[in-house]
């Protein structure tokens, strides 16, 4: 399976910060990488797919790039309802792996 | 507004069957996407289990491929998910989902139902 690595694990920012998750891949997935947030108590929301394609209705405010292993979730212009835990998922090979997630929280 | 809604029992006994079911409203199960079911252990990754399409046509974890079985409700517009041989590990918190495509991203989920193994 491949493994798909996290970082940072959490983080405390601010409103209106710019914010950069990373997430690493044991092997290449090619673009197949996508981004999702899950606030507490609500289902998980897809964000990004496809390493840089926005889901419909999530705000410009959220941006993916990427290639092979290495990719990045940027979030500027950081918003209260951003604070919540993202968490990255490789479609590229069976089976689908996630990452074990970020949380944005206040600073 | 599309929703899943998953239903199911929160206790099954180890070395039974975990059965659930997703309810789809506001969408056809028979459109083009592929429905799935991913899973959370306490304190774990999200676990891919499995995604069917309406045809039967279905897409299994190789780790759990032996244990599963996933089915769809075209009448009724559900699909379903059968899990045998439970153990403690598979306590999680499962969710059902809408995929892009056989390989795609999951762009809607339920909101989850905890299923606690132990006798």
């Amino acid at each position: 399976d491949i493994q798909m690595t996290q970082s940072p694990s959490s983080l405390s920012a601010s409103v209106g910060d710019r914010v950069t998750i990373t997430c690493r891949a044991s092997q290449s997935v090619y673009r197949q990488l996508n981004w999702y947030q899950q606030r507490p108590g609500r289902a998980p929301n897809l964000l990004i797919y496809a390493t840089s394609n926005l889901q419909s209705g999530v705000p410009s405010r959220f941006s993916g790039s990427g290639s092979g292993t290495d990719f990045t979730l940027t979030i500027s212009n950081l918003q209260a309802e951003d604070f919540a835990i993202y968490f990255c998922q490789q479609t590229y090979s069976s089976p689908r792996t996630f990452g074990l997630g970020t949380k944005v929280e206040i600073k | 507004q599309v929703q899943l809604q998953e239903s199911g029992p929160g206790l099954v006994k180890p070395s039974e069957t975990l059965s659930l079911t997703c309810a789809i409203s506001g969408s056809s199960i028979s459109s083009t996407y592929y429905w799935g079911w991913i899973r959370q252990p306490p304190g774990k990754a999200f676990e891919w289990i499995g995604s069917i399409f309406h045809t039967g046509s279905t897409y299994y974890n190789p780790s759990l491929k032996s244990r599963i079985t996933m089915s769809v409700d075209t009448s009724n517009n559900k699909f379903s998910l059968n899990l045998n041989s439970v153990t403690a590990a598979d306590t999680a918190m499962y969710f059902c989902t809408r995929d892009r495509s056989e390989v795609g991203a999951s762009n809607l989920w339920g909101q989850g139902v905890l299923v606690i193994v132990s006798s």
